[in-house]
């Protein structure tokens, strides 16, 4: 079965320090992973994804995550945070059909100016 | 080009009446899924549809909830007699055809906010 967990519901960081967000997942095939944003009453953005390629991806506005497949981990980063990046992320893995996604919780990221 | 388009943004319905949630999918796109996401949570799977077809329904609750997607126009998500549990967020996706597997993102849209009263 396929799951993620997101360590952190709430993170809060001034504006202009790194961003760490945490998710560790649970997968019984190599995964395909996705980080997703949401900003207020809005759907979700796609921010990045792993899909077996590099283990360090690069996404929009920043972001970047690493694989680490001996933790289990796909962790979110970005060296300064903006505040506009205030928003709700969510981390997904993905069925190994494609057909479902699995979502975190949720980390809710504040930026304090 | 237009991305996921949900509507309406936020319905309102009383205990009992039928509630339906229309979404049409980005161009060229003829897969789509269904979410619901309750406050403070993340977003569930609910079901899987392609063109006139149901993938993977395994995420609907058995009974008064429904979803089609017609030959023509959008996905519809129909929940009949609808009770204060329903209300929720309810967000569609969708992903292109061709090959089918787990690398491939799905695009969302900006969800229908259903409220019970």
């Amino acid at each position: 079965a396929q799951s993620v967990t997101q360590l952190d519901s709430h993170v809060s960081v001034s504006e202009g320090t790194p961003v760490l967000l945490r998710c560790n997942y649970s997968s019984s095939y190599s995964p395909s992973l996705f980080w997703y944003v949401q900003h207020p009453n809005k759907g979700l953005q796609l921010l990045l994804k792993y899909t077996s390629a590099a283990t360090l991806v690069k996404g929009i506005n920043g972001f970047e995550a690493e694989f680490k497949k001996s933790e289990t981990s796909f962790h979110l980063t970005k060296p300064s945070a903006h505040m506009s990046d205030a928003a709700e992320y969510f981390c997904v893995v993905s069925s190994i059909t494609g057909n479902q996604f699995y979502f975190g919780t949720g980390t809710s990221l504040t930026v304090i100016p | 080009n237009a991305g996921v388009m949900q509507n309406p943004r936020h319905l309102v319905r009383r205990r009992g009446q039928e509630a339906r949630l229309r979404c049409s999918p980005m161009k060229g796109h003829s897969h789509v899924y269904w979410y619901r996401q309750l406050p403070e949570e993340g977003l569930k799977f609910m079901v899987y549809l392609q063109k006139e077809n149901i993938i993977d329904e395994s995420g609907m609750p058995k009974e008064r909830f429904s979803a089609e997607f017609p030959k023509e126009g959008p996905s519809i998500l129909r929940i009949q007699q609808v009770v204060r549990g329903d209300s929720a967020a309810y967000f569609c996706a969708s992903s292109p055809p061709g090959v089918r597997g787990w690398n491939q993102p799905q695009h969302f849209g900006d969800g229908t906010r259903l409220s019970i009263l």
